[in-house]
């Protein structure tokens, strides 16, 4: 089956810098791959995704590549603001039949004011 | 708002006893899913059901069974609970914007003693 993995596991940026996070992938049959924000206590959001016919997509702060050759996605935060404190997940799909996404373990991004 | 509830949000049971987690969408999605959040193990899939009556197995489905009698409603059953089932259990639906995004309900806590 997939296997996801995701780095780093805890991220620490002063307020304004950027923010890297990094996902690679096992199965060549996926082709969707979205990222959730996770709030204490509450449930996953969804914040962007990508499908593997695109290298790029950006919404406002947030950014998102795929280089389906290496198997790997990333996402950026760009002008960091303590809001975006969080644990962010990524996760892998065939993006056909029951559409099953694996998860990756989640980064704790701590954004320092 | 994808229009998930979960009941209840928390529970407290003991060892041996059955529980049962209740998942309602309010937006007449056919695929449901229901995953466990535990820490260092990111979000894995439990179960998943693509229409009523119609439930397959995920990645861990020991000890776990599903039910789904009616469009809006998914129910996760613990038929007899174990230390090991202490978790956070979340409930998902696919379907809202596109055919693969994926939206979470709030979270059920369950504590096994």
């Amino acid at each position: 089956g997939e296997n996801v993995e995701q780095h780093p596991s805890t991220l620490s940026v002063q307020e304004g810098d950027s923010a890297v996070i990094k996902c690679t992938y096992s199965d060549s049959a996926s082709n969707y791959f979205p990222w959730y924000k996770q709030e204490l206590g509450k449930g996953p959001q969804l914040i962007i995704d990508i499908r593997s016919n695109v290298g790029e997509k950006k919404d406002q702060r947030i950014a998102v590549t795929l280089n389906k050759t290496a198997k790997h996605f990333s996402l950026h935060i760009t002008e960091t603001q303590p809001e975006d404190s969080a644990v962010y997940f990524c996760a892998a799909g065939a993006g056909a039949g029951s559409y099953q996404l694996t998860f990756g373990k989640g980064t704790k991004l701590s954004v320092i004011p | 708002d994808a229009g998930i509830t979960q009941s209840p949000r928390h529970k407290v049971t003991e060892t041996g006893t059955p529980v049962t987690l209740r998942c309602h969408q309010t937006e007449n999605h056919r695929y449901m899913y229901w995953y466990r959040q535990d820490p260092g193990h990111g979000l894995r899939l439990i179960h998943y059901s693509y229409g009523v009556k119609d439930t397959d197995k995920g990645e861990v489905s020991d000890g776990y069974s599903v039910s789904r009698s009616k469009t809006e409603d998914f129910l996760l059953t613990l038929e007899s609970a174990t230390s090991s089932q202490t978790s956070v259990y979340f409930c998902a639906i696919r379907g809202v914007q596109t055919v693969d995004e994926q939206y979470f309900g709030p979270g059920t806590r369950l504590t096994v003693t």
